[in-house]
């Protein structure tokens, strides 16, 4: 079965710092893997996803994610957070006819 | 054009309770998949329904059941409503199959209280 981890429950950085959150996943086959974006009370919003190919991928908000197979890593980044990134960050995989979820980053941005 | 909507927003109910969540995909869309996300953690897997039949369930019990209906719109139901059910329940719909992909789409949930 597959599984995803989240290692970081909690990240706070200052407003036009450097970001990165981290996701490792578990599964056997080649992945599909996402990062989705939370805003409290709300449904989950796509940020960007990898299928296949070039192991940067490029996402909305200015955001990016790295795959890296030997390491079983697609870790989240962004040069320069912006107050309004503030949100819960689930990174997720998809296998077995189903999304599978880590337990969610939440990032808190201070001015 | 619109997003998955899902009703109602929000609702309390009381343990033993029964209750129905209803889920609209995004037109075109055949796939539609139940997720019950709990306070402080992530999204977990309930059903996935694809052209009306059942793909995948979750480790969920027997009380909790689903269907799609021929216009793809899809129910969830819950019977005997314990407080451990409370949670935020989210439905997503994709075009294709399997589920999510190329994208999955998500309502903004119904937040179910049980007390």
């Amino acid at each position: 079965a597959q599984s995803v981890t989240q290692p970081d429950i909690h990240i706070t950085v200052s407003e036009g710092a450097s970001l990165e959150l981290r996701c490792n996943y578990s599964y056997g086959a080649t992945p599909y893997l996402f990062w989705y974006v939370q805003s409290p009370g709300q449904g989950l919003q796509l940020l960007l996803k990898y299928f296949s190919g070039d192991t940067l991928v490029q996402g909305i908000k200015g955001f990016e994610a790295e795959f890296k197979r030997s390491q079983s890593s697609f870790n989240l980044r962004k040069p320069s957070v912006h107050w309004s990134d503030a949100a819960e960050y689930f990174c997720a995989v998809l296998g077995n006819e189903k999304l599978t979820f880590g337990t969610g980053t939440r990032l808190t941005i201070i001015p | 054009d619109a997003g998955v909507t899902q009703s109602p927003t929000h609702l309390i109910k009381t343990r033993g309770q029964h209750v129905t969540l209803r889920c609209s995909p995004i037109s075109g869309h055949k796939s539609v998949s139940w997720y019950q996300q709990v306070l402080g953690q992530g999204p977990q897997f309930i059903f996935q329904y694809y052209e009306k039949e059942e793909r995948g369930r979750g480790n969920f019990p027997d009380r909790f059941s689903a269907r799609q209906f021929p216009n793809y719109s899809s129910e969830l139901n819950v019977n005997a409503l314990l407080l451990g059910d409370s949670a935020l329940y989210l439905c997503a719909s994709s075009l294709a199959y399997p589920p999510g992909l190329p994208e999955a789409f998500f309502g903004q949930g119904t937040r179910l209280t049980v007390v």
